[in-house]
């Protein structure tokens, strides 16, 4: 099984600051690699698929990168709707496997 | 406008069974691979089954394999998770999702889920 860890596990930033999120994985997962965004009380929300291809409707503040074993998701300027629970996903391999999530707190 | 609708989820009793569904809308259903994914309480996203556009083929996490079933009725449109032997640590909220395409495993629309509680 593919172990995906995301750190921090917790990211106090003011709105207005940048947010540099990472997902490092056990094994190389090439770029099939996705993240999330998910609200208490919500469903999740696609950002970007095969790492770096944003979809749809993602604000351009997002940007998604990396490959192999080590991706990144940067917010460049924290707007209020961006605190959330981010979670990245891999679907290299049976079975699928999500990062423990990063929260994006307000400081 | 793509829509996912979950249902069936109840308390249920330690070794009890329930059948969760998913209607689908908005989409060419049987185009496209779907997944189950679940969220305990206090704790993070964790991938639980999916299967492919035709339903020939089912994966499933460890945690749950023996114990749930996935399948689909793409005449119907549904998406069913049908779960057995269910323990405490299956207490969740469970989501359907839809997949890419056929085939592509990365999740672009997702329900508003439905709540699981295994308790005595």
């Amino acid at each position: 099984e593919i172990v995906l860890t995301q750190s921090p596990a917790t990211l106090s930033l003011s709105p207005g600051e940048s947010a540099t999120l990472s997902c490092r994985a056990s094994q190389s997962v090439s770029n099939y690699l996705a993240w999330y965004q998910h609200k208490p009380g919500q469903a999740p929300r696609l950002l970007f698929y095969d790492a770096s291809t944003t979809a749809t409707g993602i604000p351009a503040r997002f940007r998604g990168s990396g490959s192999g074993t080590d991706f990144t998701l940067t917010i460049s300027s924290l707007e209020p709707e961006d605190f959330a629970v981010y979670y990245c996903q891999q679907r290299s391999s049976w079975p699928l496997t999500f990062g423990g999530g990063t929260k994006v707190e307000v400081k | 406008e793509v829509q996912l609708l979950e249902s069936g989820g109840d308390l249920v009793q330690p070794g009890g069974s329930l059948r969760l569904s998913c209607e689908a809308s908005g989409f060419t259903f049987s185009s496209y691979c779907m997944t189950w994914v679940r969220q305990a309480p206090g704790k993070g996203l964790e991938w639980v089954s999916g299967i492919s556009a035709g339903g020939g083929s089912t994966y499933y996490a460890d945690s749950v394999k023996g114990r749930f079933t996935m399948s689909r009725d793409n005449s119907k449109n549904t998406l069913f998770l049908h779960m057995n032997s269910l323990r405490a640590e299956d207490t969740a909220i469970y989501y359907c999702a839809k997949g890419f395409d056929t085939s592509r495993y990365s999740f672009d629309c997702w329900g508003q889920g439905t709540l699981v509680t295994v308790s005595s």
